[in-house]
């Protein structure tokens, strides 16, 4: 299984809104990452998690929040966001170790923040 | 800090003719890994190849293959045959060794268009 699932695939919210993205891989992956990509722009890193750990937060607004509940599941709980939000959030997954860093890679959740 | 440039926003290619995509980068280290990823209109981003640094040898996998220059840090990408099933958006990337925990550094990427 070289699956990252990303659930939902669509998410339109309000501003005052509270939702969560998902996303699980079953490969046995210790590193987690989201990423945020906006419309022809290349992929932009938000978060990483290392062995359940936040080791990486790129200066991301405090109303993302990331959570790694366990070594497949990483989530990113949205609260006020604001319409520039809007864009293809995309989750990662990847070795922690060794020498391979190759990441796969979600389909996306396209989010709409109205 | 790590950059990678994509000069080529946009490249056209005959079904069955090659094309390369090119890709420079800067690093301080010696040691980091280099791919290409393709993003179809499905959104998902899919590795098509990866270099790591300190192997000489160019990467190849089937019709794709990288030229890749250490000293010029150059990483240019050749599809050869092309097929419909190319077009996509792709973009070149970094990555520093010991693991993945640094993420992925992208280029702004090239969008591939192939004419029947």
């Amino acid at each position: 299984d070289t699956e990252v699932t990303q659930t939902p695939k669509h998410l339109v919210m309000g501003m005052t809104n509270k939702k969560s993205l998902k996303c699980e891989q079953h490969m046995g992956h210790r590193a987690m990452y989201w990423y945020k990509q906006k419309a022809k722009k290349p992929p932009e890193l938000m978060f990483v998690y290392s062995y359940e750990k936040l080791s990486i937060n790129e200066s991301v607004p405090s109303r993302f929040s990331p959570e790694c509940p366990n070594s497949s599941l990483l989530n990113l709980h949205l609260h006020a966001l604001q319409p520039e939000d809007s864009a293809l959030y995309l989750c990662a997954s990847s070795q922690a170790t060794g020498s391979l860093t190759e990441a796969f890679f979600g389909q996306g959740t396209r989010l709409t923040v109205v | 800090a790590q950059t990678v440039t994509q000069s080529q926003p946009e490249m056209s290619v005959q079904e069955a003719e090659t094309v390369t995509l090119s890709c420079t980068y800067d690093t301080s280290e010696s040691d980091y890994y280099l791919f290409w990823y393709k993003q179809p209109p499905s959104r998902q981003m899919i590795l098509v190849i990866r270099q790591e640094a300190y192997k000489q040898q160019n990467a190849t996998e089937n019709r794709f293959s990288v030229n890749f220059q250490k000293a010029a840090k150059s990483f240019s990408l050749k599809i050869s045959d092309s097929q419909l099933g190319d077009a996509a958006m792709y973009f070149c990337a970094y990555a520093n060794t010991g693991g993945g925990a640094d993420g992925l550094t992208f280029g702004k990427g090239t969008h591939l268009i192939i004419q029947p």
